[in-house]
């Protein structure tokens, strides 16, 4: 079945820095990808987002690498802040038509001021 | 734009009792509404596809009679958890896409803790 996993389930940066969080899927057709925030207690707030016939996307301060090749997602975070401390959830649609998402396992990001 | 709210926040109820969740979208209608379930520490678990003005699509595993989901109207869709157990205590999560939207993005809400006790 379709799965969506991270590596690391904890990331702690220091205020500044640089932050990477990866996501592996396994769904080879997928084809619309999203990343998401989610602070403690409340629902998941979305970050930004990708097709799959892109590689590459810039927001403010993020931006999301996709890799289709090893099937591999990133988050990247610039100049980390505290109020970056999260856990970060990748999530993917498949191509059926459906809109369903299908979300990661997660990795909780800890900025140290 | 694009705000998606839970009612209630929090609730807390007795075994054998049924609780009703509800999920508005507040400034666009939504054809289609989902409903997550998130233990703690875990992901989201999509538990059904909400349709308005037809029967929700469950998820493998999930019981249709046991987690009733009525979409009457394109702003609110309701989930019932009926005969609650504590098993069933977790966070809820509903979120909603807007009806002729070009993006597949949803809007989730804010989440309902339930407590059964």
């Amino acid at each position: 079945g379709e799965s969506v996993g991270l590596h690391l389930p904890t990331l702690s940066v220091q205020e500044g820095d640089n932050s990477i969080i990866n996501c592996a899927y396994s769904n080879s057709a997928s084809d619309y990808f999203i990343w998401y925030k989610q602070e403690s207690g409340k629902g998941p707030q979305f970050i930004i987002d990708i097709r799959s016939n892109m590689d590459k996307r810039q927001g403010q301060r993020v931006t999301v690498l996709l890799n289709k090749t090893v099937k591999h997602l990133s988050l990247q975070i610039a100049a980390t802040q505290p109020g970056d401390s999260a856990v970060y959830f990748c999530a993917e649609k498949g191509n059926t038509g459906f809109q369903k998402l299908v979300f990661g396992t997660g990795t909780r990001l800890l900025v140290s001021p | 734009g694009a705000v998606v709210s839970q009612h209630p926040s929090w609730v807390i109820c007795k075994s054998g009792t049924s609780v009703k969740i509800e999920c508005r979208s507040l400034d666009f209608q939504a054809t289609t509404m989902f409903w997550y379930r998130q233990f703690p520490k875990q992901s989201l678990m999509l538990m059904a596809t909400s349709n308005e003005g037809s029967k929700a699509t469950y998820e493998q595993g999930v019981e249709k009679d046991k987690f009733l989901i009525n979409h009457a109207s394109l702003t609110l869709s309701t989930l019932t958890v009926t005969s609650a157990h504590p098993e069933d205590s977790s966070f809820y999560i509903c979120s909603a896409i807007p009806t002729g939207g070009s993006s597949y993005e949803q809007y989730f809400g804010p989440g309902t803790r339930l407590t059964v006790t």
